[in-house]
């Protein structure tokens, strides 16, 4: 089953109000916590880094403000899209690494949520 | 900046077909490669390679990673209809660097 969670699945929302994604590693504790965005036949994109008790580190050209990212426990972190347009529709997607940075049987030491679909109307 | 080139871009073949999917790479503090497979959602793991040369294997799915020449590839023999999908090569050193993916289609 899933090892990370992520919430909602997809969700559509009016262009201008804010929308919050949740990502919670659900069998080990997530001290880095990354989030990713995709479009329409594109490769994932790193946008942040986000890290427990400190704040994201945010990749070039994202805006911080715009995409706030809170990771306040081990087990959780949030992507908070606010002011959404149009142009912020995409897949997004989270990962987890292990507390411990070893793998279970599979050795992958980096688990994906099951993204979430925005749509901004 | 890490940089993860992978190709082709896209193909099709038929059911039975054998296909070699390349992945190279540039980065500064390589830690492994990993290949994933994605259809509608969020990817799922296939293999993770760290040494040069040992070819992993999952059923008719084989990776094998030159660490010297930076690259890897992925193999998939007697493909099905159920292989159609686009696969992602991602580079680790601390975050996971993706390459744009191969669009896999096996018609039958």
């Amino acid at each position: 089953g899933a090892v990370v969670s992520q919430h909602p699945s997809w969700v559509i929302c009016k262009s201008g109000t804010s929308v919050k994604i949740e990502c919670r590693s659900l069998d080990f504790q997530a001290t880095t916590m990354f989030w990713y965005r995709q479009f329409p036949k594109q490769s994932l994109m790193l946008m942040a880094t986000s890290n427990e008790g400190s704040k994201a580190t945010y990749e070039q050209g994202v805006e911080k403000d715009k995409f706030l990212i809170n990771h306040a426990s081990l087990t959780l972190s949030t992507l908070t899209v606010t002011s959404a347009h149009p142009e912020d529709s995409s897949f997004y997607i989270c990962s987890a690494r292990n507390y411990l940075g070893q793998g279970m049987s599979s050795g992958n030491t980096i688990y994906f949520g099951e993204g979430s679909w925005l749509t901004v109307v | 900046e890490d940089k993860v080139v992978q190709s082709p871009l896209s193909l099709v073949v038929h059911e039975g077909d054998t296909v070699t999917l390349n992945c190279s790479y540039e980065v500064t503090n390589f830690r492994s490669l990993l290949w994933y497979k994605q259809e509608k959602k969020a990817p799922t793991f296939l293999f993770m390679l760290t040494s040069s040369g040992i070819e992993k294997k999952s059923g008719r799915l084989s990776s094998i990673l030159d660490k010297k020449e930076l690259f890897s590839i992925l193999n998939i023999t007697a493909t099905q209809t159920g292989d159609s999908a686009i696969y992602l090569c991602a580079v680790s050193d601390y975050k996971l660097s993706f390459g744009a993916g191969t669009t896999v289609t096996v018609r039958a």
